[in-house]
């Protein structure tokens, strides 16, 4: 069975600090691939980054960067220098190429002070 | 407009009543899916569909029937609202001949159940 833990339900910081939203998941299956969503308070969910099992090369785009790490089975976010416009729920999920639908987290509640 | 749809966007019925949530994605996608949005629980599916008359139950089904007769179209509908179906549900698509796995989100219904 496939499963995504996050662990954080709310984190809190001021702007500028950088934070990092963990993410750690199960799957039996050998090829799946990783997702993060930012939920922000109007509702939508906006689609952040795929990542597939076969490649954990980390990626950085911009202030945001992911660490893929096979070995400990998590995919952790992270986000340089935070704005109050990263205030958001945000979301990782996990689908294998044995099923159809993701299976999320229940989500990390980031508040963004000024 | 192209993209994914959902119809309404905000609703409030009575326990007991019967509801449909409409989804309308202009993609072609022919994989579609429910997920209900539960503080605590992240995203959970419902159901989903591979193609037009072909549906499946997901992790929550008890209380939900769904129909897709046009790909295009994949309405849920409540048979008799109980409160413990108060809300946020999301709509998704997916193109399985793309190997990404990545789901395409409706704007999400806001239902409440009184």
């Amino acid at each position: 069975a496939q499963k995504v833990t996050q662990a954080q339900t709310e984190i809190s910081v001021v702007e500028k600090e950088d934070v990092t939203l963990d993410c750690v998941y199960e799957t039996r299956d050998t090829t799946y691939y990783l997702f993060w969503y930012k939920q922000p308070p109007s509702g939508e969910l906006v689609f952040l980054i795929r990542r597939n099992s076969f490649d954990e090369q980390n990626e950085i785009s911009g202030r945001y960067s992911w660490n893929f790490q096979k070995s400990t089975s998590s995919f952790n976010f992270t986000i340089t220098a935070s704005q109050v416009v990263d205030s958001a729920v945000y979301f990782c999920a996990l689908v294998d190429t044995g099923r159809r639908a993701l299976t999320f987290g229940s989500g990390t509640r980031l508040q963004v002070q000024p | 407009d192209a993209g994914i749809t959902q119809s309404p966007r905000y609703k409030i019925t009575e326990t007991g009543r019967q509801v449909t949530l409409m989804c309308h994605q202009t993609w072609s996608h022919s994989y579609m899916f429910w997920y209900r949005q539960d503080l605590g629980h992240g995203l959970r599916l419902i159901y989903y569909s591979a193609a037009a008359d072909i549906t499946d139950k997901g992790e929550v089904p008890d209380g939900y029937v769904v129909s897709r007769s046009k790909t295009e179209n994949f309405p849920l509908t409540l048979e008799s609202a109980t409160r413990s179906q108060t809300s946020v549900y999301f709509c998704a698509s997916r193109d399985p001949d793309r190997a990404t796995y990545e789901q395409y989100f409706g704007p999400g219904t806001r239902l409440t159940v009184t």
